[in-house]
């Protein structure tokens, strides 16, 4: 079964700090990798999408990379601000199924002051 | 949130009731969906809808029913509810389904069955 596994599943950081955050999945044949940002009673919104061909993707203070051998992804945050507390969620898509994406449970980041 | 507006936003209602769930969209976008969130799990895919009429299943389709007889309304009915049925759930709408394409999703209907 395809699996989409983040790490970790919480995080607390001072604002101003970097992180980042791990995503393993074996989701094959892979297609593309997405990071969504989820505010708390929101819906997700997309941050970045990467295909294969793809190892670094960045959307402001935010850059994802993709090692499609090792099939790992890291979303880092630069310069992490309060607004930034969300949950963070990868999601890999099977290359032969249009409508199935593979939802990682999400990393839960609190950005304290 | 990209367009996409549902209906209701909070929802109680009791074990054996009917509900229904209403997703509206302005983008004019094919293809919609409907998720539930759960803790402890990803958001899983309920149905989606590829055109008016057209629907099929998801991952988690039992015990849900979809219609979509507009392009911009979709809609998720429980037919009887049950405690296990509640969550968060989100539509979301895509222009394709060829990857790599962009799902927006809506504000979510947060649904307590008691």
């Amino acid at each position: 079964k395809n699996q989409v596994e983040q790490s970790p599943q919480s995080l607390i950081i001072l604002e101003g700090k970097n992180c980042t955050l791990q995503c393993n999945y074996t989701v094959s044949p892979f297609s593309n990798l997405r990071w969504y940002k989820q505010d708390t009673g929101r819906g997700p919104v997309s941050l970045t999408i990467m295909t294969f061909s793809e190892n670094t993707k960045s959307n402001g203070r935010y850059t994802a990379t993709l090692d499609a051998d090792t099939k790992q992804s890291s979303l880092h945050i630069t310069a992490s601000q309060l607004s930034d507390s969300a949950s963070y969620i990868c999601v890999v898509s099977e290359r032969n199924s249009g409508y199935a994406l593979n939802f990682g449970k999400g990393t839960s980041l609190l950005v304290t002051p | 949130d990209a367009g996409i507006t549902q209906s209701p936003r909070h929802k109680v209602t009791e074990t054996g009731t009917p509900v229904t769930l209403r997703c509206h969209q302005t983008e004019n976008h094919r293809y919609m969906y409907w998720y539930r969130q759960d803790p402890g799990h990803g958001l899983r895919l309920i149905h989606y809808s590829y055109g008016v009429k057209d629907t099929d299943k998801g991952e988690v389709s039992d015990g849900y029913s979809v219609s979509r007889s507009k392009t911009e309304d979709f809609l998720l009915t429980l037919e009887s509810a049950t405690s296990s049925q509640t969550s968060v759930y989100f539509c979301a709408i895509s222009e394709s389904q060829i990857h790599p394409y962009e799902q927006y999703f809506g504000p979510g209907t947060r649904l307590t069955v008691t």
